[in-house]
């Protein structure tokens, strides 16, 4: 499986913008990235995930670049509820049976 | 509130014990996933479940016995576990097996610790 690195942590102050960075130079040409978070005592949740064109949804934006060897997730607005582990995660459905691999992921600490 | 419940919350077990945890969905899937996360590390894939047919099985030790009677149901039967088995067990789901998108629906887990 191709490989994510992300920041360890990252903090934010409520109500301003948070950028998530991951890098997967190794991505292959068919590797969708996949953005999930998981919240103190929860399960992994979805987030977003594109091929290559940026993504909007209710949740966030993905910003995938050119040569798509990163990404950056992107809240809009943090709130305290984002306090969360996010992981990057690259995603083959034509070969990983629908699994996905976990890194260790970035710690997200939202202040008021 | 994501469709996929899992029981018990948390359990307590020794090691001779037998055990099981239990995952149910209803959203119509037909792939679904055991995961452990055990402190610090990353979620580990266990046993994946197409169709009730098991799909791909991790290197998981024989006392963890999965079990998926139909595509809604999935168990984990655990019997004469360690203390380092002590974890996360996570239960998820997905559409279908290969789906392009990959959007897994997690349960919230089932906390367990063998004394």
């Amino acid at each position: 499986d191709a490989k994510t690195t992300q920041p360890n942590s990252m903090e934010s102050n409520e109500e301003e913008p948070v950028h998530l960075p991951c890098n997967h130079s190794t991505i292959s040409g068919t590797d969708y990235i996949h953005w999930y978070r998981q919240l103190p005592s929860q399960g992994p949740e979805y987030v977003i995930h594109g091929l290559t064109s940026n993504v909007n949804n209710r949740m966030a934006s993905l910003a995938i670049a050119e040569d798509r060897k990163s990404s950056t997730l992107i809240l809009h607005r943090a709130t305290l509820r984002d306090a969360a582990v996010y992981y990057c995660i690259l995603f083959n459905g034509g070969t990983s049976y629908g699994k996905l691999t976990f890194g260790q992921g970035t710690i997200l600490t939202v202040h008021p | 509130e994501t469709g996929v419940t899992q029981t018990p919350r948390h359990l307590v077990m020794g090691m001779t014990n037998k055990k099981s945890l239990k995952c149910e969905q209803h959203l119509g899937h037909n792939a679904m996933y055991w995961y452990k996360q055990s402190a610090k590390k990353p979620l580990e894939l266990m046993f994946v479940y197409s169709l009730e047919e098991r799909v791909e099985n991790n290197s998981v030790p024989s006392r963890f016995s999965p079990e998926c009677p139909n595509s809604s149901h999935l168990f984990l039967h655990l019997h004469t576990l360690q203390p380092e088995d002590s974890a996360l067990y996570l239960c998820a789901s997905s559409l279908n097996r290969g789906q392009i998108a990959g959007e897994l629906f997690f349960g919230e887990g089932s906390r367990l610790t063998v004394l």
